[in-house]
C-alpha cells in the first residue's frame, strides 16, 4: 500500500509569488491534514479536510487556502509568498476523523522563499 | 488552549542503554489522546506510540512504553535497549475530540555506539 505522498519535495520560490503544493492520501484515508514545520515555531497545524470539507483551521492568515478533492487528494496554496513561510510543509492523512485516529505524515515538501 | 511542552530540546543516550524524553501538557479536556511520533533525518513522521487518556495502564510497543501520569498531565516516552536507528527528532502530541493535533517542540535524540 502506498503511503503518503507529497509534491514536490523542494520548491524555490520568490517573495510575492505563490506557491500549490499537493498531497495524495493512502487509499481510502479521507481525512487530510497540513502543517508548517518551522525551527523557530515547530510544528503547527495549518487545517483539516475530510471528505472535501474543511474541518478545522489553525491560526495562519488569509493567504493559506487549502482544499480537498473527491478522490480525497488536497493540495495548499499559498499566496503573496514571504521569506518567512520557508518552511517544511507536511500533510497527513487518516481513515477518520477523530482524536484516536493514527495520522500518517508524508515525507514533506521542503519550501523555500528568497 | 492546549499546549504541549518537551523541555528537553536535546538528549542523548549510549547504545543499549535506556533513556527517558519529557512531554507535559495542558488541557482541560477528560477524555483526549496523546502520542509520541519520531522524525528521523528522511523527515517523514512515525507513530511511536499513543495512549487513551482514559486507559490507566501505560501503552507498550516493544522497546518503547510511556508513563502516563493524568493528574500530573505528563506523558513520558521510555526507549529501552537504545539502537542506532532510534536516532532522531522525537515530537510528543495531544489531540482531543473535534480538535486538531497539538505538537511540542521535539527532542532531539543521539545515540552514541
Amino acid at each position: 500500500k502506498a503511503g503518503v505522498t507529497q509534491t514536490p519535495r523542494y520548491l524555490i520560490k520568490t517573495r510575492g509569488q505563490q506557491v500549490t503544493l499537493s498531497c495524495s492520501p493512502i487509499s481510502g484515508h479521507r481525512s487530510v491534514s497540513w502543517y508548517q514545520q518551522t525551527p523557530g515555531q515547530g510544528l503547527q497545524f495549518l487545517f483539516e479536510y475530510f471528505s472535501e470539507t474543511q474541518r478545522n483551521k489553525g491560526n495562519f492568515p488569509g493567504r493559506f487556502s487549502g482544499r480537498q478533492f473527491s478522490n480525497s487528494r488536497s493540495e495548499m496554496n499559498v499566496s503573496t509568498l514571504e521569506l518567512g513561510d520557508s518552511a517544511l510543509y507536511l500533510c497527513a492523512s487518516s481513515l477518520l476523523v477523530g482524536q484516536n485516529t493514527e495520522a500518517f505524515f508524508g515525507q514533506g515538501t521542503r519550501l523555500t522563499v528568497v | 488552549a492546549q499546549t504541549v511542552t518537551q523541555s528537553q530540546p536535546e538528549m542523548s543516550v549510549q547504545e543499549a542503554e535506556t533513556v527517558t524524553l519529557s512531554c507535559t501538557y495542558d488541557t482541560s479536556e477528560s477524555d483526549y489522546y496523546l502520542f509520541w511520533y519520531k522524525q528521523p533525518p528522511s523527515r517523514q513522521m512515525i507513530l511511536v506510540i499513543r495512549q487513551e487518556a482514559y486507559k490507566q495502564q501505560n501503552a507498550t510497543e516493544n522497546r518503547f512504553s510511556v508513563n502516563f501520569q493524568k493528574a500530573a498531565k505528563s506523558f513520558s516516552l521510555k526507549i529501552s535497549d537504545s539502537q542506532l536507528g532510534d536516532a532522531a527528532m522525537y515530537f510528543c502530541a495531544y489531540r482531543s475530540a473535534g480538535d486538531d493535533m497539538r505538537f511540542g517542540a521535539g527532542t532531539r535524540l543521539t545515540v552514541k555506539p
